[in-house]
């Protein structure tokens, strides 16, 4: 079993605050790491995608990975109402293993105005 | 943009009911999945295909089976539908070596 943890929440931010949700995983040969947003009654969409060490910023989301320590997470900027939803993160082993995806139970989000 | 259609969005059906919910993506993807989501248990997978007829066992196949006769089309089967298979069905598709899944819109299950 490919074991993926993350906190359930709710995390609760003022609107305009940093909100940071955080992942870890078990397997250390995980090539593919992902963060999808997921509101209430809605299927998940891929918001953010990180393959190495490091981090990947686009628009307000920035993504951070650090293998060493199978790590991963998702940093939001200026948080607003919108971005309330639950966050799940992903990995993959990517090839080899025909693409199984692997998600954590997801972090909840509550952005107050 | 990528396009996973899951026809039936609510059905309700009795238990020992065969239930059939379909898949089908417009992106010539060959990897097909499918998810059960339920709360604090996140997602699950059930099934998953690599090509046209052919299958793995995910993480929770049991109850459940699946049929992939055309590249675009994934069904899931419940042969005899239990109470605890209400749920949220999730069907999605990636490329062979795609790094991203894409998700349908979600099928809610209740089993009574």
């Amino acid at each position: 079993q490919k074991e993926v943890e993350q906190n359930s929440g709710p995390l609760s931010v003022p609107e305009g605050a940093i909100a940071s949700l955080n992942c870890t995983y078990s397997d250390r040969g995980s090539q593919s790491f992902f963060w999808y947003r997921q509101y209430s009654g809605k299927s998940p969409e891929l918001i953010m995608s990180i393959y190495s060490n490091g981090d990947k910023e686009d628009g307000r989301f920035t993504a951070q990975l650090n293998k060493a320590s199978q790590y991963v997470s998702l940093l939001i900027r200026d948080s607003q109402p919108s971005d309330s939803a639950t966050y799940l993160c992903a990995v993959s082993p990517g090839s080899g293993n025909f693409n199984k995806f692997y998600f954590g139970s997801g972090t909840k989000l509550n952005v107050k105005p | 943009d990528v396009k996973v259609t899951q026809s039936s969005r609510y059905l309700v059906k009795r238990t020992g009911e065969k239930v059939f919910l379909e898949c089908v993506q417009d992106m010539d993807h060959e990897n097909m999945f499918w998810y059960r989501q339920d709360p604090g248990l996140g997602l699950r997978l059930i099934y998953f295909s690599y090509d046209v007829k052919m299958k793995e066992k995910g993480d929770i196949p049991e109850g459940y089976s699946v049929s992939r006769e055309k590249k675009e089309r994934f069904s899931l089967i419940l042969e005899s539908a239990s109470t605890n298979q209400t749920s949220m069905y999730l069907c999605a598709s990636s490329f062979v070596n795609g790094n991203t899944i894409y998700f349908g819109e979600g099928s809610w299950l209740t089993v009574v």
